[in-house]
């Protein structure tokens, strides 16, 4: 069956560093995006990319970045870590732009 | 701009009793709409969706919603609550943008669902 996966699942990590969170998808979608979710707010789109080579910043995209090179995988980079990105990371994708999104499992992420 | 509005962070039900969730939207454009349902540790998973076609959308675990357009509403709602839909629920709008270009999905802040024994 078709899903997407991320991985690890959790991981703890230090202020500074820099950290990738992996998201895979075998559904060959070419819409696919990066939220976090933290008390109070809801679900907040980081980043997304709508085919190979295509990125797009979303409303909470400071101190993180992507890169697409193929269609199954977006991989999400926080460039220095934070305390303030302490948070739980959605991956999804979807079929079509105006589509449902189908989400991951997700990735608790602590940073220390 | 889209936005979404959940009312009631949390909604507590007796086992048996009709399971009622608000949401509503703004939109300048017709929107597409959906439920999802969030278990502890876990993704989001659809609910069910509007695309437009009837306004009377039946989903998955016996969950339907009514599209109202004249109330900017999308209510999830079911019959009968079990133990098992103890959850958070999140309803969610998908518009085009002014440009015409992207389509931009939008979540409401939630609602946690309690179903007591």
């Amino acid at each position: 069956d078709a899903e997407i996966t991320q991985s690890p699942r959790h991981k703890i990590t230090e202020t500074g560093r820099q950290v990738t969170l992996a998201c895979h998808q075998t559904w060959n979608h070419n819409n696919m995006f990066w939220y976090r979710q933290d008390l109070g707010h809801g679900l907040r789109l980081i980043h997304y990319s709508y085919g190979v080579h295509d990125t797009n910043k979303g409303e909470v995209s400071d101190g993180y970045s992507v890169s697409r090179s193929n269609t199954e995988d977006l991989p999400l980079t926080l460039e220095s870590a934070a305390s303030s990105q302490t948070s739980v990371y959605f991956c999804a994708s979807s079929q079509k732009r105006a589509y449902e999104q189908y989400f991951g499992p997700g990735t608790r992420l602590t940073v220390t | 701009a889209q936005s979404v509005t959940q009312l009631g962070s949390h909604v507590s039900v007796s086992e048996g009793a009709l399971v009622l969730l608000r949401c509503n939207y703004s939109s300048s454009v017709p929107p597409y709409l959906f439920w999802y349902v969030q278990y502890p540790n876990q993704g989001l998973q659809l609910l069910l969706k509007y695309t437009s076609a009837a306004t009377l959308v039946k989903g998955i675990n016996g969950f339907e919603a009514e599209f109202k357009k004249s109330e900017t509403s999308f209510h999830l709602t079911k019959p009968s609550a079990h133990m098992s839909d103890a959850a958070e629920y999140f309803c969610a709008v998908s518009a085009m943008n002014s440009g015409g270009s992207n389509y931009k999905l939008t979540f409401g802040k939630g609602t946690l669902l309690t179903v007591n024994p």
